[in-house]
Parts: structure tokens; sequence; C-alpha cells
């Protein structure tokens, strides 16, 4: 199994650029979730799916950050337009179905924002 | 009442000692609480989980006691390595929805 994966692992934009971040859950996992890691807030969770629909966004920052799931092996992070507080490590996790709470993460990706 | 508080925010300890971290909830709703691991540059990866249905698991050389009237749960480990050397996370959620993380402890093992 190739465990969740992320792209890019680093990504050093400008401030006012756009940013997309990408996710490939676990194949057979129903659930989704995308973190934001900072040394000041610590693990903070952004936004969770199950079967493709979001189920609780609101630790969303604000209205520059939004997150689709077209389907089940793909969901996207995008920031627009970027600021320097952006600035972070952002994780994507997986979970399956049936009961189980186990969140599998991926290897994440550095954002820098100039 | 969703924070889990999570301590020290740092730790050393030498090589075959024993490292206790320490964390405290306040939603009495929560019924899974995992420990995660978490190497430089890597994710955090699943260590060990407890639901408050019992007061201790151990798996090899950790050990999660949980008390539920203190609302209170703690990370043993014990023959501490430097390869346990890693930033630790208590986590706690309720009927399987999100993870509410800790803020994180910095475990070193000095060989």
């Amino acid at each position: 199994d190739a465990g969740v994966i992320q792209s890019p692992r680093h990504e050093v934009t400008e401030m006012g650029q756009e940013v997309t971040l990408r996710c490939k859950p676990i194949s057979g996992h129903n659930s989704l979730f995308w973190y934001r890691q900072t040394m000041m807030r610590g693990l903070e969770l952004l936004i969770y799916f199950n079967n493709n629909v979001p189920i609780d966004d609101s630790g969303m920052p604000e209205d520059r950050f939004s997150a689709k799931m077209p389907n089940a092996s793909f969901s996207t992070l995008k920031i627009q337009p970027s600021e320097p507080r952006d600035s972070a490590v952002y994780f994507c996790a997986s979970r399956s179905g049936g009961g189980t709470d186990t969140q599998y993460f991926g290897p994440g990706t550095r954002l820098t924002v100039l | 009442q969703q924070q889990v508080k999570q301590s020290p925010q740092s730790l050393i300890v030498q090589k075959g000692g024993i490292s206790i971290i320490n964390c405290a909830y306040e939603n009495t709703a929560f019924d899974y609480f995992p420990w995660y691991q978490q190497f430089p540059g890597k994710g955090p990866a699943l260590l060990i989980a407890i639901r408050p249905d019992v007061s201790e698991k151990k798996e090899g050389r950790f050990t999660i006691s949980f008390n539920k009237s203190a609302k209170q749960f703690s990370l043993h480990i014990m023959d501490s390595q430097p390869g346990d050397s890693a930033t630790y996370f208590c986590a706690a959620s309720r009927n399987t929805g999100k993870l509410i993380f800790g803020q994180g402890t910095t475990l070193q093992v000095k060989p």
C-alpha cells in the first residue's frame, strides 16, 4: 500500500499567488482530513470529508481557503490569495469506514509564502 | 471544552529511562484517546490508543494510563531508546468524529 500521497512536498510562492495542494487518500478509505501544522498553533484540523462530502469546515481560517473532493481518490486544498501567515506544513489524512478511528497521515506539504 | 492540554512541552530522558507525557481533557463525551508519534519531516503516525472502558493499555514498551474521573490520560515509554526521540501528540475524539490534538511534546532520549 502506498499510503496517503501528497503533492507537492514543498511549495514556495509569493504573497498573492494561488496555491493548490493535492492529496490522494488510501484506496478504500472514505474519510479525508486536511490539517495545518505550525509551531505556534500545533496541529489544526481545517476540514474533513466523509464519502466525498464536507462534514466540518469550521477550521478553515477564512474565505481564502477552499477544499474539494471531487471523487474518492482525490482532494485539493486551495489558498487564493496566499499570505505569509499561511506558511505551514499541510497534512492530509485518511480513515477507513466501519467504525475505526485510526487516521493515516501523508508526508505533508511544506508551504512557504514570501 | 474542546481542548486537550498536553504537558510537558519538551522532555529529555536518558537511555533506558521512563518517559511520561500527560494530557487532560474537558469534554466527557470523548470516547477515543490516541497517541501519535511524529518524526521530523514525516506525518504523525498512530502509536497506541485507548477507549474509556479500560484504565490501561500496553503495547510493547508503550503504555497508556487512563483516569476517567480525573479526565486525564498519559503515555509511558519504558526503557526509552534514542530511536524514540520524536514529537508525541495526544488526541481525543467523539463518535469517530474529528480528532482534537494536544500541543505536542518533543522527546529527546540521550544515549
